[in-house]
C-alpha cells in the first residue's frame, strides 16, 4: 500500500529562517510527487510535481527535491505570507494521489 | 476561467437527511474527484471520473453516490447522513491521465448532526 508520512506535523519559524519539511514515502512504482499548499478555508493549491529521483524544482522562496524515499521542501528566507500548511503526495502503481497529513507552518515576522 | 467550483460552502444537515454538494469545472478537464479532508487525516478519496458516464470508488465510497452527466459538473450524493460524514469536501479535477496536477475547489464544511 502507498503511504505517505510528513515532519514535522507543525513549524514556527521566524522571518528570514530558512528550514526544510520532510515528506517520506513508501510506494510501488512512482509516477509522480506533488506539493500543494493549503492556506485556512481553502483547497490546496498545486505547486510542484517531481518524477524521479534527484530532480528539483524551484518557485520563488520554496525548492523541493526528491529522493528515492524521501522528498524535502526547503523554504529560504520565508516570509509570513508563506505561511500556511504543505501538503505532500503521491502517485503509484495504483494511479490513484494519496496524500500525507501536512505540515502546518507558521512564519512569525 | 473560475476553475472548480463547489456549493454550498457550508452546512449543517440533520442525521438521516440527503444533500448533494455541487461541482463544476470549466476547464474541460476529463478527470475529476471528490475528497474528504479530516483533521490530521490527510485528504481521502471518495469517488472518482475519467469522463463523462464513466465513475469509480476511491478509499472511501461507504455512504456517497455521484454520477458524471457532462464534462463539467460532477455531483456527490450523501444518503441518509451520519455524524461520521462531518468534514470539509474538495473537488478536484485534473486534465489528462495518470501524472497530471490536480486543480482543487474551495470545499464544502458539512456538519451532521
Amino acid at each position: 500500500e502507498d503511504q505517505v508520512t510528513q515532519s514535522p506535523e507543525a513549524l514556527r519559524l521566524q522571518e528570514g529562517e530558512s528550514s526544510s519539511l520532510n515528506c517520506s514515502y513508501t510506494v510501488s512504482g512512482l509516477r509522480g510527487l506533488f506539493w500543494y499548499r493549503q492556506d485556512p478555508g481553502k483547497g490546496p493549491e498545486f505547486l510542484f510535481t517531481l518524477y524521479s529521483a534527484g530532480e528539483e524544482k524551484e518557485k520563488e522562496r520554496l525548492k523541493a527535491t526528491l529522493t528515492k524515499k524521501e522528498s524535502f521542501l526547503h523554504i529560504t528566507a520565508p516570509k509570513p505570507e508563506d505561511s500556511a500548511t504543505y501538503l505532500c503526495a503521491l502517485i503509484g502503481g495504483a494511479q490513484k494521489l494519496v496524500f500525507g497529513q501536512g505540515t502546518r507552518l507558521t512564519i512569525n515576522p | 476561467n473560475a476553475g472548480v467550483t463547489q456549493t454550498p460552502k457550508f452546512r449543517i444537515l440533520k442525521i438521516g437527511q440527503s444533500m448533494t454538494l455541487q461541482c463544476t469545472q470549466d476547464m474541460n478537464h476529463n478527470y475529476m474527484y471528490w475528497y474528504r479532508q479530516d483533521p490530521g487525516m490527510g485528504l481521502k478519496l471518495i469517488y472518482y471520473s475519467v469522463g463523462a458516464g464513466i465513475t469509480d470508488k476511491g478509499e472511501v465510497p461507504n455512504g456517497y453516490n455521484v454520477s458524471r452527466s457532462t464534462t463539467e459538473d460532477f455531483p456527490l450524493r450523501l444518503e441518509l447522513a451520519a455524524p461520521s460524514q462531518t468534514s470539509v469536501y474538495f473537488c478536484a479535477s485534473s486534465p489528462g491521465t495518470g501524472v497530471s496536477e490536480q486543480y482543487f475547489g474551495p470545499g464544502t464544511r458539512l456538519t451532521v448532526t
